[in-house]
C-alpha cells in the first residue's frame, strides 16, 4: 500500500516567516511529486510540482525533493495570512500523473 | 475558459440508494479523475478516465464505477449506498501529458 505520509499540523507561523512543510513517500518508484493548497470549503488547486532531485523556485514557493530519502518539502517564503490554507503531498502513483496519492494534509496559519 | 464543473453541488441520499455525479471538464481536457476526500482519510483515488476508457483505478469496492462519454464529460455511480459514504467527491481534469489536474468545486453526498 502507497502511503504518502505529512507532518503532523497544525503549523503557525508569524507574517514573513518562512513555513516549511514535509512529507515522505513510501513507493521508490513514484516519479512525480505535487503540492496542492486547499482553502477551507474549497477545492485543491496546484501550487508545485516536482520530479527531478533537487529545488524547484516559483516565486515564494520552494519544493524540494530527495529521492534517496524518499522526502519532499514544501518551503513558502514571506508568508501571508493569504497563504494560510491546507496544504497537500501527492505522488503520481504507478507512473502515472493522474493517479494521485494524496497525503492528509498540513494546515498552516499565518499570523499577521 | 469555464472552469470544471459537477452536479449536483449537494445530495443528500438514504442508505441502500444509489447515486449518479457528473463532472464535465474543461474544454479540451480529455483526461478525468475522481477523488473521494473524507475527514478520517482524506483524498482518496477513484478512478481515471481517457478518451471514454478507464485508464487507472483506484481501491475502492465495486459499487463505485464511472464512466466518460465522448464529449469527455464523465459520471460516477455508487450503488447500494453505506453511511460510509458521505464525503466530498471531486473530479479533476487534465490535458493530455500535463502535470496539471484542475478540481472541480465537489458534490457534497450525505448519506443518512
Amino acid at each position: 500500500q502507497k502511503e504518502v505520509e505529512q507532518n503532523s499540523g497544525p503549523l503557525s507561523v508569524p507574517e514573513g516567516a518562512i513555513a516549511s512543510l514535509n512529507c515522505t513517500y513510501s513507493d521508490r518508484g513514484s516519479q512525480s511529486f505535487f503540492w496542492y493548497r486547499q482553502y477551507s470549503g474549497k477545492s485543491p488547486e496546484l501550487i508545485m510540482f516536482i520530479y527531478s532531485n533537487g529545488d524547484k523556485e516559483d516565486g515564494r514557493f520552494t519544493a524540494q525533493l530527495n529521492k534517496a530519502s524518499q522526502y519532499v518539502s514544501l518551503l513558502i517564503r514571506d508568508s501571508q495570512p493569504s497563504d494560510s490554507a491546507t496544504y497537500l503531498c501527492a505522488e503520481g502513483s504507478g507512473g502515472s500523473n493522474y493517479k494521485l496519492t494524496f497525503g492528509k494534509g498540513t494546515l498552516l496559519t499565518v499570523n499577521p | 475558459k469555464a472552469g470544471v464543473t459537477q452536479t449536483p453541488r449537494y445530495l443528500i441520499k438514504t442508505r441502500g440508494q444509489q447515486v449518479t455525479l457528473s463532472c464535465s471538464p474543461i474544454s479540451g481536457h480529455r483526461s478525468v479523475s475522481w477523488y473521494q476526500q473524507t475527514p478520517g482519510q482524506g483524498l482518496q483515488f477513484l478512478f481515471e478516465y481517457f478518451s471514454e476508457t478507464q485508464r487507472n483505478k483506484g481501491n475502492f469496492p465495486g459499487r463505485f464505477s464511472g464512466r466518460q462519454f465522448s464529449n469527455s464529460r464523465s459520471e460516477m455511480n455508487v450503488s447500494t449506498l453505506e453511511l460510509g459514504d458521505s464525503a466530498l467527491y471531486l473530479c479533476a481534469s487534465s490535458l493530455p501529458d500535463s502535470y496539471e489536474q484542475y478540481f472541480g468545486p465537489g458534490t457534497r453526498l450525505t448519506v443518512t
